[in-house]
C-alpha cells in the first residue's frame, strides 16, 4: 500500500455485531477519511475526521484518530447485512499538491 | 444530484495500444485525482489536478499523462498498454481543494482489461 496498513484484512461477523477495523499510515496528515467500496464500484465517501480531532461520529459509524501512534479505527454498531464491503481508509498528506492516499482495506462481511 | 462521471465503463486493448479514459467531474469541483486499483488492491494515487493545473503525482508510469481541460474534465492516456495496466481506473473530484479537508467524490470507474 502507499500508505499504511489496514488490520483486519479481512473480518466475518453476524448481523447486529459491531465491527472495528483499525488504519495505520506514515506521513503527517491533514485529516483522514474513511470510505466504503462494493465490489467493483467506485468508493463512498463515509466520514472525515480532521487531525486536531480524536473522535468523530455518524449515524452507526465513530472514528478515532490518534495522530502520535499515527492510526485511527473505524467502528460500524448494530450492523447490518447491507454493511457488506470493502473499507478503506484515507490520509491527506502534507505535499503542498492534493494527493489522497488510501490503505490497504478491510474485507468485511455481515452475515445475515 | 450530479456525480463523478467516467466513460467508457469498460474498454478492451490489445498490448503496445493507447487507451484514453474520460472523467466529467460533478460541477463546480475544482480538483480531479486519478487512481488504479488492481483485483483485491487498494486504489493507488495516479495523479491529481486543480484548477486544471497538474497538482500532484503518484505512481503513474511514463507511458501515461494526463490533463484538465477548461471545462474541468480530465482525460487520462496510456500508451504501449501492457498486460499489468489492466485495472479498473477511478477519477474522484473535489470541491475547494485548497481547503485539504474536502472528501472525494468517485466515479463508477472504467474497468480496462488488456489482451
Amino acid at each position: 500500500s502507499q500508505q499504511g496498513e489496514e488490520d483486519p484484512q479481512a473480518l466475518s461477523i453476524q448481523e447486529g455485531e459491531n465491527a472495528t477495523m483499525n488504519c495505520s499510515y506514515k506521513t503527517s496528515i491533514n485529516n483522514l477519511q474513511w470510505y466504503r467500496q462494493n465490489s467493483g464500484r467506485g468508493l463512498v465517501h463515509l466520514i472525515l475526521i480532521r487531525s486536531n480531532e480524536r473522535e468523530k461520529h455518524s449515524g452507526r459509524l465513530r472514528v478515532t484518530l490518534d495522530t502520535s501512534k499515527k492510526s485511527s479505527s473505524l467502528l460500524i454498531t448494530a450492523s447490518r447485512a447491507a454493511d457488506t464491503a470493502s473499507y478503506f481508509c484515507a490520509t491527506d498528506a502534507h505535499t503542498g499538491g492534493f494527493k489522497t492516499i488510501f490503505g490497504a482495506g478491510t474485507r468485511l462481511f455481515v452475515k445475515a | 444530484a450530479a456525480g463523478v462521471i467516467q466513460s467508457p465503463r469498460h474498454l478492451i486493448k490489445e498490448k503496445r495500444e493507447t487507451a484514453t479514459l474520460k472523467c466529467y467531474p460533478i460541477p463546480r469541483h475544482d480538483t480531479v485525482y486519478w487512481y488504479q486499483q488492481g483485483p483485491g488492491q487498494d486504489p493507488q494515487f495516479l495523479i491529481s489536478f486543480y484548477e486544471k493545473m497538474q497538482s500532484d503525482k503518484g505512481s503513474i508510469p511514463d507511458r501515461f499523462s494526463a490533463q484538465q481541460f477548461s471545462d474541468y474534465h480530465s482525460e487520462l492516456n496510456m500508451s504501449s498498454l501492457e498486460l499489468g495496466d489492466s485495472a479498473l481506473y477511478f477519477c474522484a473530484s473535489s470541491l475547494d481543494g485548497a481547503k485539504a479537508n474536502s472528501p472525494l467524490h468517485f466515479g463508477n470507474g472504467t474497468r480496462l482489461t488488456v489482451t
